[in-house]
């Protein structure tokens, strides 16, 4: 069973940069796909993107052109950057996978909290 | 894309039924059965209870049953018990993206 491991709470300044961790554990990534998800306080889900397991990443038009999902094959981990930091992207960010062609999102990372404020 | 739309809140007493209604439209909902639902308790990710529009993953209780017609998806929650009292989100394919639902409040009264 895949479990998501991500990595821990960001404090940045508005404008700058935030790169978020996804660790698998228990297969590779290249057999699946991974999405990013976030969830700003108090509020619903929504969906940024996703790297599919054969490598083609795609993105939710909100966060085209400032957001960008990257993988490193030999750590079996993905990361999604998040640019141009905004107080509005204050938010916790998960990781989760989708069996290719199930169209479902099982199991999630922990989440991460990301907190945009000078 | 725009989020589904779900009404806000929801509740009931113990042992009752609810549903939740998931409204899209024929590029999400409408086109693609593969509506899934995510249980979320205060804190915590979001947990899958159904995908496929009807399936539910092992270990979900068969008191979570889901549905669609035309471009709503419902979840029900039969035998309503106090650790169902979570937020609840449905999720659509739409093209070569996803959607989700604005999300629903359920309190077991």
């Amino acid at each position: 069973q895949v479990q998501l491991v991500q990595s821990g709470t960001e404090v940045k300044e508005p404008g700058v940069s935030v790169k978020v961790s996804c660790k698998a554990s228990g297969n590779t990534f290249t057999n699946y796909h991974i999405h990013w998800v976030r969830q700003a306080p108090g509020q619903g889900l929504e969906w940024m993107g996703v790297m599919y397991g054969y490598g083609q990443t795609i993105y939710a038009q909100t966060f085209q052109g400032r957001v960008t999902i990257t993988r490193d094959s030999s750590t079996d981990t993905v990361y999604m950057e998040v640019n141009s930091l905004r107080s509005d992207d204050t938010a916790v960010y998960y990781c989760t996978k989708e069996t290719p062609r199930a169209y479902y999102f099982d199991p999630w990372g922990q989440g991460t909290l990301v907190t945009v404020s000078s | 894309q725009s989020a589904l739309t779900q009404p806000p809140s929801a509740s009931g007493s113990p042992g009752q039924s609810i549903t939740i209604s998931c409204t899209g439209t024929s590029s999400d909902i409408g086109r693609f059965n593969y509506v899934s639902w995510y249980q979320q308790q205060p804190g915590k990710a979001p947990k899958l209870i159904i995908y496929e529009v009807t399936r539910r993953p092992s270990g979900v209780p068969d008191r979570f049953s889901g549905s669609k017609s035309d471009n709503t998806a419902a979840l029900t929650v039969s035998g309503l018990q106090a650790e169902d009292e979570a937020d609840y989100y449905c999720k659509s394919v739409a093209g070569s993206s996803f959607v989700f639902g604005t999300g629903t409040r359920v309190t077991v009264l």
